[in-house]
């Protein structure tokens, strides 16, 4: 089956400029994450979607970062406007549906953002 | 909140020897524990994962983790290490509460296997 989508797969942009990022997950996989990851920094969540729902943003920076999950498939990241601590690769993820919340993620290549 | 450290920047090890990554856990209740490994320019791949049951978790490309609840640690082992298994491996811990379940990761830890 077709793993996780994510473009672009690099970006560099100018402080203040505004970027999005793309992902479209396993097909039929309802749940979706957001994760950044900084360099020499394990992941940290930024978003879960249920559907189009959101379950946790708890991490999200919400004054500069949004997401969206309009129609329950694919997902937009985007960040406005940026800062150079936004240098990272952004990752999504899916997870398979059923019962148990407890199966694995697929992650996506990622989408490295560098800020300058 | 749960947490997870992985005490070793980097592991080196030779070809043929047996190798160990360590992870140590925090959690509230009931563990749910995962390794993935990332190769250089490729996202995250799922290794195994510790659910319940067995103390001992078998998965992908022969590495095995053992979960030890007492010292609440969940190493991750292979009995032989390949030149292939050169990357950074993170140990992850999934949340819980309120249908929330993505994972909290370590820091990661350099696999460098040596010929």
């Amino acid at each position: 089956e077709a793993g996780v989508a994510q473009s672009p797969r690099y970006k560099i942009i100018e402080k203040r400029q505004s970027v999005a990022f793309w992902c479209n997950p396993i097909s039929g996989h309802a749940t979706l994450y957001w994760y950044q990851q900084i360099l020499g920094q394990g992941p940290k969540l930024l978003i879960q979607f249920q559907n189009n729902g959101v379950v946790d943003d708890s991490q999200l920076p919400k004054d500069r970062f949004s997401a969206e999950r309009l129609k329950g498939v694919d997902s937009t990241l985007k960040i406005q406007p940026a800062k150079l601590e936004d240098s990272a690769v952004y990752l999504c993820a899916s997870r398979p549906p059923g019962t148990s919340r407890y199966n694995e993620q697929f992650f996506g290549p990622g989408t490295r953002l560098t800020v300058l | 909140a749960q947490s997870v450290a992985q005490p070793e920047d980097q592991v080196n090890v030779a070809e043929g020897n047996p190798l160990t990554v360590k992870c140590t856990y925090s959690v509230s209740g009931n563990p749910y524990l995962f390794w993935y490994v990332q190769y250089p320019n490729r996202g995250l791949q799922f290794l195994l994962k510790y659910i319940t049951g067995d103390n001992l978790v078998k998965g992908s490309y022969g590495f095995e983790a053992e979960f030890n609840k007492s010292q609440t640690s969940f190493h991750l082992k292979k009995p032989s290490a390949l030149v292939s298994d050169s990357a950074l491996y993170f140990c992850a811990v999934k949340n819980s509460g309120g249908g929330a379940d993505g994972l909290t990761f370590g820091k990661g830890t350099h696999l460098i296997i040596q010929p």
